[in-house]
Parts: C-alpha cells; structure tokens; sequence
C-alpha cells in the first residue's frame, strides 16, 4: 500500500477562498483523523471517523470548517471562507484499530492564507 | 483536551539521556508516542497500554501510569538521530478518541 495520500503537498491562497484538503487513508482502515499542526498549539485533532461516520468533531474550530468522508477509500477538509489564521500544516491519518495500532500519517499539506 | 507535555524543548549533547513527561487529566485506555523530524510526517515509535503491554520498534522505551494519567518517554544514549519534535497521543477511555500534546523538541548536538 502507498499510505496515507494526502493533496495537494501545498496551498496558497488568498483569504476569503474556498480551500478543500483531500485525504485517501490506507485501504481496510476504519478510523480516519484530521490534525492541524502549529507551532503554538502542537498537534490538535479536528474531527475523526469511524467507518466512514464522524463520531466527534468537537475540534473543528469554527462553522467555516466542514469535513466528509463519503466512501471509505476518500475523505476531504473544506474551510469556506479561509482566514490567515487558517494557515498551518493539516495532516490526515488513519488506522485499523485504534485502540491498539499505531495511526499512519500522511505527508501533510502546508496551508498558507494571505 | 489535549495531554501536556514537558519539557517543552530539550538540547542534549550525544549519549546523553532524557526524559519527556505526558500527562493527561482524563482516564485514559492507552498511550501513543510519535516522532515528527523538521518537514515530515510524525512516525509511530510505540503503544503503552492499560495493564501494562507496551509495543514499540526502537529501542526507546516508555512508562504509562494508569492511576496518574501519566507517561514517560525515556532516550538512553541520546544519538543524532534522535532529534526531532516527540508528542504523546493519549486514547481516551472508550478507546475512540486519539489526541495529541504540544510536542517536545529534542536537539542533540555531537
């Protein structure tokens, strides 16, 4: 398997854009988890899924912030309209159980909002 | 909420030893060790289990207490390699929720 594939590496964009992050996690893995990276605040879990189901989203941080999973094999992040303060890097990962398996990252895009 | 990590930067001179602490204030079912170098993704080190079963691939080993919430991620003999940014990720006690610390940035130096 190619692990987590996540697209595009890199987005600029001006604020006020429609941003859209893409994730494919590693086939027969049930969980999926979206992270924002900063240097601030580390590694903090946005939303995840189990089974193609959001089961806590509690860490999305505003309205603008809306995740799908619609099959199991592709998932997406959208921030509609982004802000500077959007900018960071956004990992994707997932794992077949998570209880007692590592959880597999991807290579992460780098959002820059000017 | 998100386990909290000390320090929060580390410089070590070659061979030397550190230690770095993770703490959470809720139950926990287990505990997960990642290490992100400068640019990539983080990479699963190991898994600290409730009872006691720890699974990892390097040779860095690791505490979890249940009773405290706590975990310790233990660098022996520090080596170049060893530097980057460590983070704990702690599972709730329903076993569904895997959530992440600020980090602690390890610099070994030669």
């Amino acid at each position: 398997d190619a692990g987590v594939i996540q697209s595009p590496r890199h987005e600029v964009t001006e604020m006020g854009q429609e941003v859209t992050l893409r994730c494919k996690p590693i086939s027969g893995h049930d969980y999926l988890f979206w992270y924002r990276q900063t240097m601030m605040r580390g590694l903090e879990l946005l939303i995840y899924f189990n089974n193609n189901v959001p089961i806590d989203d509690s860490g999305m941080p505003e309205d603008r912030f809306s995740a799908k999973m619609p099959n199991a094999s592709f998932s997406t992040l959208k921030i509609q309209p982004s802000e500077p303060r959007d900018s960071a890097v956004y990992f994707c990962a997932s794992s077949p159980i998570q209880v007692n398996t590592e959880a597999f990252f991807g290579q992460g895009t780098r959002l820059t909002v000017v | 909420q998100q386990p909290v990590q000390s320090p929060q930067a580390v410089i070590l001179r070659e061979g030397e030893d550190a230690v770095i602490n993770c703490s959470s204030s809720k139950a926990l079912y287990s505990v997960h060790w990642y290490r992100q170098k400068h640019g990539e993704a983080p990479v699963f080190l190991m898994i600290l289990l409730k009872g006691g079963e720890q699974k990892g691939h390097e040779k860095i080993s690791a505490s979890f207490n249940e009773k405290k919430q706590q975990s310790s991620l233990y660098l022996t003999a520090s080596q170049l390699s060893y530097s980057g940014t460590y983070f704990c990720g702690t599972v709730n006690n329903a076993g569904n929720m895997l959530t992440f610390g600020g980090g602690t940035r390890l610099m070994v130096k030669p």
